[in-house]
């Protein structure tokens, strides 16, 4: 499986843009980004997923770098319902979805 | 709300007891995943699903089974209960066999607690 790197915690000021970096150096042509996030114990929740372009939905944009090495998942206004682990991962063509640490975003009052 | 509901909620039973978990997919969707996550291990692939049949199979243990059935509804049998396998237990959902450019839609999970 191609390996993502994430940072293990971040805090974010709420109403401010909570910016969430992944790397993925190991990325292949046709594996595409998601983005997860698990809130406390519920099941994790699909927030986003893109390929090559840049991608944006109700609930967040990805922002994939032009080498594919990166991304960037960006919450433009966090609350504190956004608290919550957030896992980024690279989806390998007939493997399955491989979940890592993540990141443990803490939104602040 | 994901779509995919998961039965029970909670599930305490005692070492050497077997259990079932249930899980309904998204309706449309034609494959069923099971994870399981516990505190030391993270998120961990069981066994995939498709239409009934059985399609990918990850870090599953002999002692545990899956089943989908016509009605595309999934259980995961777990057998001779050790303490280890306390844990969240997910079901997951996707529209496509592969799940490749198709989102995984997972469930509130069952929580088991063997004692």
């Amino acid at each position: 499986d191609a390996k993502t790197t994430q940072p293990p915690s971040m805090d974010c000021a709420e109403g401010r843009a909570a910016n969430l970096p992944c790397n993925h150096s190991t990325i292949s042509g046709n594996e595409y980004v998601y983005w997860y996030r698990q809130i406390h114990s519920q099941g994790p929740q699909y927030i986003i997923h893109g390929l090559k372009n840049n991608e944006t939905n109700e609930m967040a944009s990805l922002i994939i770098t032009e080498d594919r090495k990166s991304s960037t998942l960006i919450l433009p206004h966090a609350t504190l319902r956004d608290t919550a682990v957030y896992y980024c991962i690279v989806r390998v063509y007939g493997q399955n979805f491989v979940f890592g640490p993540g990141t443990r975003l803490s939104v602040l009052p | 709300d994901s779509g995919v509901t998961q039965t029970p909620k909670h599930l305490i039973t005692a070492t050497g007891q077997r259990v079932t978990l249930r899980c309904s997919p998204r309706s449309g969707d034609l494959s069923v995943y099971w994870y399981q996550q516990s505190l030391d291990q993270g998120l961990q692939f069981l066994i995939q699903y498709y239409n009934g049949e059985e399609r990918a199979k990850g870090n599953i243990l002999e002692r545990f089974s899956a089943q989908q059935f016509p009605d595309l509804h999934s259980e995961l049998n777990l057998s001779s209960l050790e303490l280890g396998d306390s844990a969240l237990y997910f079901c997951a959902s996707s529209v496509g066999r592969t799940g490749y450019n198709s989102p995984l839609h997972f469930g509130n999970g069952t929580r088991l607690t063997v004692t």
